[in-house]
């Protein structure tokens, strides 16, 4: 069965540091999102992604944080300088048509910043 | 604005009983509505959605859910639970925007022998 891939699974940073966190979605999907669970909380949405832009960002979503998708492949959420509220597991998401198409998320990429 | 409510934080059910898992939502009309699971260490795994139509659905793993307009609820049932069910159970709504759902806080099921 087809799925969506996260590296790194876990990742250990300073605060003021650079994070990328990548994300391979399923290959024939179109959309891709990426959300976020800070320990104890819901699983908020930050980011849809469409067409090589943004197709909505959440307020969580500010100009430290950005997405790309570099190549035919992957699609990745950058976090430029990283704070210690940043420390929360974030979810990749693909889906193949808007309406009907659900979601498919990864397993998740746990960030610590220290 | 839409939100979702998943009034039992916790829930402690024994191997072979019933579960449900409730599940409110506020939306100013019908929403998309899932049900996701998430086993320690795991992603989230969809369950089983509800788009339009039979109001009851059924999902993987034994589960059904039940869209219930009136009461602006969709619980999720199963009826004989397995340990292996043991996990957090998230309730989410699509709204306004495609592929932006909001969840509820979720619902940790511990599974007792």
């Amino acid at each position: 069965e087809p799925e969506v891939t996260q590296t790194p699974s876990h990742q250990v940073t300073q605060m003021g540091q650079e994070v990328i966190l990548r994300c391979v979605p399923i290959s024939n999907h179109l959309y891709f999102y990426w959300y976020r669970q800070i320990l104890g909380q819901k699983v908020e949405f930050l980011v849809s992604f469409y067409n090589n832009e943004i197709s909505e960002k959440s307020e969580i979503f500010d100009d430290q944080f950005s997405v790309e998708r570099p190549d035919g492949s992957n699609f990745t959420l950058k976090i430029r300088s990283t704070k210690l509220e940043d420390s929360a597991m974030y979810f990749c998401a693909s889906r193949s048509l808007a309406g009907t198409g659900e979601l498919f998320f990864g397993e998740g990429s746990r960030l610590t910043v220290l | 604005a839409q939100s979702v409510t998943q009034p039992d934080i916790h829930i402690t059910v024994s191997e072979g009983a019933s579960l449900e898992l409730r599940c409110n939502y506020s939306y100013g009309a019908t929403p998309y509505l899932f049900w996701y699971v998430q086993s320690p260490g795991q992603g989230l795994q969809l369950l089983l959605k509800y788009f339009s139509g039979d109001t009851l659905v059924q999902g993987i793993k034994g589960f059904e859910a039940e869209f219930k307009r009136s009461q602006s609820s969709f619980n999720l049932r199963k009826p004989s639970v397995h340990w292996s069910d043991a996990a957090e159970y998230f309730c989410a709504v699509e709204g306004d925007s495609w592929g932006k759902l909001q969840f509820g806080a979720g619902t940790q099921v511990v599974v007792t022998p």
